[in-house]
């Protein structure tokens, strides 16, 4: 079965550093991904973890354990626009995304 | 730029008539394409997949009827939402991952936001 779990809402201060955890239990698994989507928008993607370990991209860092199913998003140095909804994504081994619910992240000044 | 196109991307139908939606690769084929459906402050969710020259695969829950895939060539699938009603008013993205790096972005449409009225 296919059990993606993330935070359904969070709130931090512009400036702040902020983490989006992820737990997974997929069936088949062939990478995880983080997506950024504004409301009536295509997801953007943000990054994609198929190794254990550290991906650094900016202000953006996204960590991945396969042993744990557990992945986390961290947006550094917040800025209002980054108040979105994040989406957790892990790709099975056909291709398809099963995506979590999303975490709908504010940002206050 | 973006690596799949989809059109249109805002449609507003009446109930009752059919709406389709098209999703291209460009610039690469793609046998497998993916479709997606969200529902409002819901997550994105795996209706079906298409497979070019043969039969989709829909997910539990999806009609095969109400939702016509066709996947006729290597860079277009197309969904077409049948006898349309208000509760299929939803936004629809499609993806085409084959072939693309995975540490790059746009496997993804531009996404269909659909309004049945």
């Amino acid at each position: 079965g296919q059990n993606i779990d993330q935070p359904t809402e969070m709130t931090a201060t512009e400036g702040a550093i902020v983490q989006i955890n992820c737990t997974y239990q997929t069936s088949g698994f062939n990478g995880l991904f983080w997506y950024q989507q504004h409301a009536g928008e295509a997801p953007t993607f943000l990054s994609y973890n198929v190794l254990d370990g550290l991906e650094e991209k900016g202000r953006f860092s996204s960590f991945l354990s396969r042993s744990k199913g557990y992945s986390y998003l961290l947006l550094k140095e917040l800025q209002m626009k980054d108040s979105a909804s994040y989406l957790c994504a892990v790709e099975n081994s056909g291709y398809a995304l099963n995506f979590g619910k999303g975490t709908s992240l504010l940002v206050t000044p | 730029g973006a690596v799949v196109s989809q059109h249109p991307s805002r449609v507003i139908c009446k109930s009752g008539t059919s709406v389709k939606i098209e999703c291209r690769s460009l610039d690469f084929q793609a046998t497998t394409m993916f479709w997606y459906r969200q529902f409002p402050k819901k997550s994105l969710m795996l209706m079906a997949t298409s497979n070019e020259g043969s039969k989709a695969t829909y997910e539990q829950g999806v009609e095969k009827d109400k939702f016509l895939i066709n996947h006729a060539s290597l860079t277009l699938s197309t969904l077409t939402v049948t006898s349309a009603h208000p509760e299929d008013s939803s936004f629809y993205i499609c993806s085409a991952p084959e072939g693309v790096i995975r540490n790059t972005e746009a496997f993804f449409g531009q996404g269909t936001r659909l309004t049945v009225v």
